[in-house]
């Protein structure tokens, strides 16, 4: 099955910096790759996604970045705010042959802290 | 709309014990999909059910199982509840059947096993 590396587990930067986690998956038939991000005590929310068939994507503040070949993402996030203090999962979605599918597979998450 | 409800939203069990977790999607969203977080592994994949069919399984013993209505709500039942059940279960709706889709996460039930 589909295997998702997260790294770092925790990132601490200054608010106004920028932040970048990075995620690596083994499928490579994945083709969907959300990231959430979880607040404590709260549900994950969906922050952006990026699908195969694009390189890059960006909302506002939050970019993501995909390299297929090397099976890598990234999620870019610049000037820093206290609310962006939480911890983010990135996820893998992959397609088997034959229509038969997983659900998402989640990386272990990074806490981020925005130091004031 | 209205986000994906879960009930009940705290539990406390005694090991052997069986329980059940209802989860109502998003209006007009037919998939359900739930997973178990805890500290040490993580969010992990239970099952998705679309049109009251489990689609896809998890790594999870058969004492987890689940079912789904023809309103699409869901429910999630786990049997004999061994300590390391003890985790927040969530429940996540998207349009359609498969992880392709945007998926929205209620806001889980934090279940406690004794």
């Amino acid at each position: 099955g589909e295997n998702v590396e997260q790294h770092p587990s925790t990132l601490s930067v200054q608010e106004g910096d920028s932040a970048v986690i990075k995620c690596t998956y083994s499928d490579s038939a994945s083709n969907y790759f959300p990231w959430y991000k979880q607040e404590l005590g709260k549900r994950p929310q969906l922050i952006i996604d990026i699908r195969s068939n694009v390189g890059e994507k960006k909302d506002q503040r939050i970019a993501v970045t995909l390299n297929k070949t090397a099976k890598h993402f990234s999620l870019h996030i610049t000037e820093t705010q206290p609310e962006d203090s939480a911890v983010y999962f990135c996820a893998a979605f992959s397609a088997r042959s034959g229509g038969g599918a997983d659900g998402l597979t989640f990386g272990k998450g990074t806490h981020l802290i925005i130091q004031p | 709309k209205a986000g994906v409800t879960q009930t009940p939203r705290y539990l406390i069990k005694t090991r052997g014990q069986q329980v059940t977790l209802s989860c109502s999607p998003i209006s007009g969203h037919r998939s359900v999909s739930w997973y178990q977080q805890t500290p040490g592994q993580g969010l992990q994949f239970l099952f998705e059910y679309f049109s009251e069919t489990q689609r896809n399984k998890g790594n999870f013993p058969g004492r987890f199982s689940g079912r789904q209505f023809s309103n699409s709500r869901s429910e999630m039942n786990v049997s004999t509840l061994e300590l390391g059940d003890s985790a927040l279960y969530l429940c996540a709706s998207s349009l359609e059947q498969g992880g392709w889709y945007e998926q929205y996460f209620g806001p889980g039930t934090r279940l406690t096993v004794t």
